[in-house]
């Protein structure tokens, strides 16, 4: 069983165009987060939720919304793509406030066109 | 701004030889200082971790070396084999906390 799965594992799209990555995890962890990994392997907190309710937002463009419908789903939806947004997103979860354990997603490798 | 430096940015070492990696940090309020591996195309790993009380910690071939008053700490991979060889990445943050603060990585690569 696959503890932390995002979906998809690759996406292509164009410029202007709006999409989604979805993060599910099956530990009961009750923190999950998203991570950016730009093209120099640099991984940087973007958000981070507890059990639903926004934690950090790590000034990131309004152009990304996460949405926590519960705690063992976190999604990522952004407008408006643009070249820039190329990366790899990596979702992770962790017991409450506890970095100790945090677990991470295999990751979705996003590319702008 | 960068909240966990770390050295060098790639590495080749021989099979069999000793990897070292560094990593320095400013903020005296962390409290725990995670190695995590990771495989092209996969997500990073957990390899290894340790709190500020003990200056070392070792399991099987891996080991942190932790400087508290230097603010450093690093990571010896003793024996290097090929399978070592990947992306590594130091952080720091707290323990009781919402985020790690990665270091920008380090290309390990074991020559057979």
């Amino acid at each position: 069983d696959t503890a932390v799965s995002q979906t998809p594992k690759y996406l292509v799209t164009q410029m202007g165009n709006d999409k989604s990555i979805k993060c599910e995890q099956n530990l009961g962890h009750d923190t999950m987060y998203w991570y950016k990994q730009d093209s120099k392997k640099f991984l940087k907190i973007m958000f981070s939720y507890n059990n639903k309710e926004l934690i950090i937002n790590e000034t990131v463009p309004n152009r990304f919304s996460p949405k926590s419908p519960d705690k063992a789903h976190l999604n990522l939806h952004i407008n408006s793509l643009e070249l820039g947004d190329s990366a790899v997103y990596f979702c992770a979860s962790s017991p409450r406030d506890r970095n100790t354990e945090a677990f991470f997603g295999q990751g979705t490798r996003l590319t702008v066109v | 701004q960068q909240q966990v430096k770390q050295s060098p940015q790639s590495l080749i070492v021989q099979k069999g030889g000793i990897s070292i990696i560094n990593c320095a940090y400013e903020n005296t309020a962390f409290d725990y200082f995670p190695w995590y591996q990771q495989f092209p195309g996969k997500g990073p790993a957990l390899l290894i971790a340790i709190r500020p009380d003990v200056s070392e910690k070792k399991e099987g071939r891996f080991t942190i070396s932790f400087n508290k008053s230097a603010k450093q700490f690093s990571l010896h991979i003793m024996d290097s084999q090929p399978g070592d060889s990947a992306t590594y990445f130091c952080a720091a943050s707290k323990v009781r906390g919402y985020a790690l603060n990665f270091g920008k990585g380090t290309s390990l690569l074991v020559t057979p």
